[in-house]
């Protein structure tokens, strides 16, 4: 089993609609939840992280974090063509060391 | 948060040379790490970088292949030892936190350096 686990896509959403990104993990001692958006040919970029239960906003974006489920999310709302990207997900224990997913490609369509 | 530069920033090197990637810091920063991108695929951990001691691997990685320096707070080096082609990858570096900050884990990952072995 992977420990961190992303659907790879592609996520095919039209502009102004809300993509909806999952991420499900395999250590129910890790603590700490991130979103990363990554374009073709660029580094990741970090646009959200997460350490508790419930939602957590940020503009657009909004994370959700489960950890009875195992499970964090990432909602864009009022998605745009620029959105379209990789977004990776990752997790971290308590040695820092971060564990990515293989990521999500979204498509936003005009 | 920091600014993080790489060289170089590609490199096309033939088999079984070495090539040495600098990560540049702004700032002073606590944590830096050295990570793997092969085509297509998500990132791998090759290792911590410890100020003023050996880095911290991770299984399959090995400091003969992947030496790494880290001399002082904002800079660091990895070097890709007797390249193959499979060693062909995107390399990028990333820090975490400022020095004395406090910190959720958050890293943040420099340009990266885009590596060919023919």
């Amino acid at each position: 089993q992977k420990e961190v686990e992303q659907n790879s896509g592609p996520l095919s959403v039209p502009e102004g609609a809300i993509a909806s990104l999952n991420c499900t993990y395999s250590d129910r001692g890790s603590q700490s939840f991130f979103w990363y958006r990554q374009y073709s040919g660029k580094s990741p970029e970090l646009i959200m992280f997460i350490y508790s239960n419930g939602d957590k906003e940020d503009g657009r974006f909004t994370a959700q974090l489960n950890k009875a489920s195992q499970y964090v999310s990432l909602l864009i709302r009022d998605s745009q063509p620029s959105d379209s990207a990789t977004y990776l997900c990752a997790v971290t224990g308590t040695a820092s060391k971060l564990t990515f997913g293989t990521g999500t490609r979204l498509q936003v369509t005009l | 948060s920091a600014v993080i530069s790489q060289k170089p920033s590609r490199d096309i090197c033939q088999r079984g040379t070495s090539l040495t990637i600098q990560c540049q810091v702004d700032s002073q920063v606590t944590m830096m790490f050295w990570y793997r991108q092969q085509p297509g695929q998500s990132l791998t951990l090759i290792a911590t970088a410890n100020q003023g001691s050996e880095a911290t691997y991770e299984s399959g990685f090995v400091i003969d292949k992947f030496p790494i320096s880290r001399p002082n707070l904002t800079f660091s080096t990895l070097t890709v030892s007797n390249m193959s082609p499979e060693d062909s990858s995107i390399y990028l570096c990333s820090v975490e936190s400022l020095a004395g900050s406090r910190s959720y884990n958050e890293q943040f990952f420099g340009p990266g350096t885009r590596l060919t072995v023919l």
